[in-house]
């Protein structure tokens, strides 16, 4: 299994540009990246997945570079409710998804 | 994605006392279902994976006969903590293994355990 390291902490204000990083060295060719948010006393919920290159939905942008060995997850303007705690995860698919949750970062948003 | 649920969201139960979690995938038809447990200011643990049909495979360290699960249904899933201790208080998560092409997990709202 990929391990990932993030940063512990990060804090930002409101409305600015988030941009966490995750380091997976030792990324397999099958695996996936994908990003989890949780709140306090609730279960991580799905933000964006990627394999390659860039991923952008209506929450957030993806981006991974050739090698793989890291991913960028971007928040764009972020407001006091995006405050929480992110995870990358790698894992891989091949029909059973096994995936060791990291640290995590502890985003604060400042108003 | 899969919306999953679990029931009851906390519980409080006295010391030697069995509970028992449900996990429910609701729109979803789920093999694969995974147990995880959340200690404060931790991050989350996997104890267990559970296959419809099989037995459970417990991670290394967890006790297979103290929190014993039950994958009847491609829809339900279920965890029991049996004889619980204080120790055993914490956040207990599922999630579903969903299809697409990375295989996401999908995560129930989970359950809070206090043991007295």
């Amino acid at each position: 299994l990929a391990k990932t390291t993030q940063p512990i902490s990060m804090d930002s204000y409101e409305g600015q540009e988030v941009n966490i990083t995750c380091s997976h060295n030792n990324i397999a060719t099958n695996d996936y990246i994908t990003w989890y948010q949780q709140f306090p006393s609730q279960g991580p919920r799905f933000i964006i997945q990627g394999y390659k290159t860039k991923v952008t939905n209506e929450v957030a942008s993806l981006f991974i570079p050739a090698d793989r060995k890291s991913s960028t997850l971007s928040l764009p303007r972020v407001s006091l409710s995006d405050t929480a705690v992110y995870y990358c995860l790698v894992g891989d698919p091949g029909g059973y998804q096994k995936v060791t949750f990291g640290t995590g970062t502890k985003l604060q948003v400042i108003p | 994605g899969a919306v999953v649920s679990q029931h009851p969201s906390w519980v409080i139960c006295k010391s030697g006392t069995s509970v028992k979690i449900e996990c429910r995938s609701l729109d979803f038809q789920a093999t694969t279902m995974f147990w995880y447990r959340q200690f404060p200011k931790q991050s989350l643990m996997l104890m267990a994976t559970s296959n419809e049909g099989s037995k459970a495979t417990y991670e290394q360290g967890v006790e297979k006969d103290k929190f014993l699960i039950n994958h009847a249904s491609l829809t339900l899933s279920t965890l029991t903590v049996t004889s619980a201790h204080p120790e055993d208080s914490s956040f207990y998560i599922c999630s579903v293994l969903a299809g697409g092409p990375g295989e996401t997990q999908y995560f129930g709202p989970g359950t809070r355990l206090l043991v007295l």
